[in-house]
């Protein structure tokens, strides 16, 4: 079984700021990560996943993560933010040998003008 | 375009009703998801299934129920026994199980009156 802890529930910042939004698991085996994104009264589309390979992942709209093993973590960066930033993120975990995707509870990221 | 299409949009139910959400797909995919999500909470899962004619409860299946008689349908009906059915629904499909990217419909809102 998987589990994801978002560190944060609410990020306030403000617009062209750098943002970090913070997430870690939990596994026994080997995992893909995701972050996925949702804009008022819409469903969630993805944002950037990691499968294998550079650890250094770039997705939509300038974010990018980083996977780190030893912390199994998946933290989001955005150099540089916009209001349209605003929105919550979802990190979620699953299991490379096929199951049910687990998600956080979710980062409300606020960017003020 | 393919993707997934949820309705209705706003659905308003009397206590003691049944209330039935579809969920259509034209991506092809095998897996199929329905979710919970209360205000700024996080997605619960309620039932999903991983081909035709076939399904498995989720974390909070209790007052809901689902089929699958057509690979592109995964209706859920939303029955008098859920005490509180009040919330945002989201359906969503994946490739297959060890599919790596989940697809969401834009989400239906359920309100009991």
């Amino acid at each position: 079984a998987q589990s994801v802890t978002q560190l944060d529930s609410q990020v306030p910042v403000f617009e062209e700021a750098p943002v970090e939004l913070r997430c870690n698991y939990s596994s026994s085996v080997s995992v893909y990560l995701f972050w996925y994104v949702q804009y008022p009264n819409q469903g969630l589309q993805l944002l950037l996943k990691y499968l294998s390979g550079s650890t250094l992942v770039k997705g939509i709209n300038g974010f990018e993560a980083e996977f780190n093993k030893s912390q199994t973590s998946f933290h989001l960066r955005k150099p540089s933010v916009h209001i349209s930033d605003t929105a919550e993120y979802f990190c979620a975990v699953k299991a490379t040998n096929a199951g049910k995707s687990t998600f956080g509870d979710g980062t409300t990221l606020t960017v003020k003008p | 375009d393919g993707g997934i299409t949820q309705s209705p949009k706003y659905l308003f139910r009397k206590e003691g009703q049944n209330v039935t959400l579809s969920c259509e797909q034209n991506l092809n995919h095998d897996a199929m998801y329905w979710y919970r999500q209360d205000p700024g909470q996080g997605l619960r899962l309620i039932y999903y299934s991983q081909i035709v004619n076939d399904f498995q409860k989720g974390d909070i299946a209790e007052g809901y129920s689902v089929s699958r008689e057509k690979k592109e349908s995964f209706p859920l009906t939303v029955t008098s026994a859920q005490k509180n059915p009040t919330a945002f629904y989201l359906c969503a499909s994946e490739q297959g199980m060890a599919g790596n990217t989940i697809y969401f419909g834009e989400g239906s809102w359920l309100t009991v009156v």
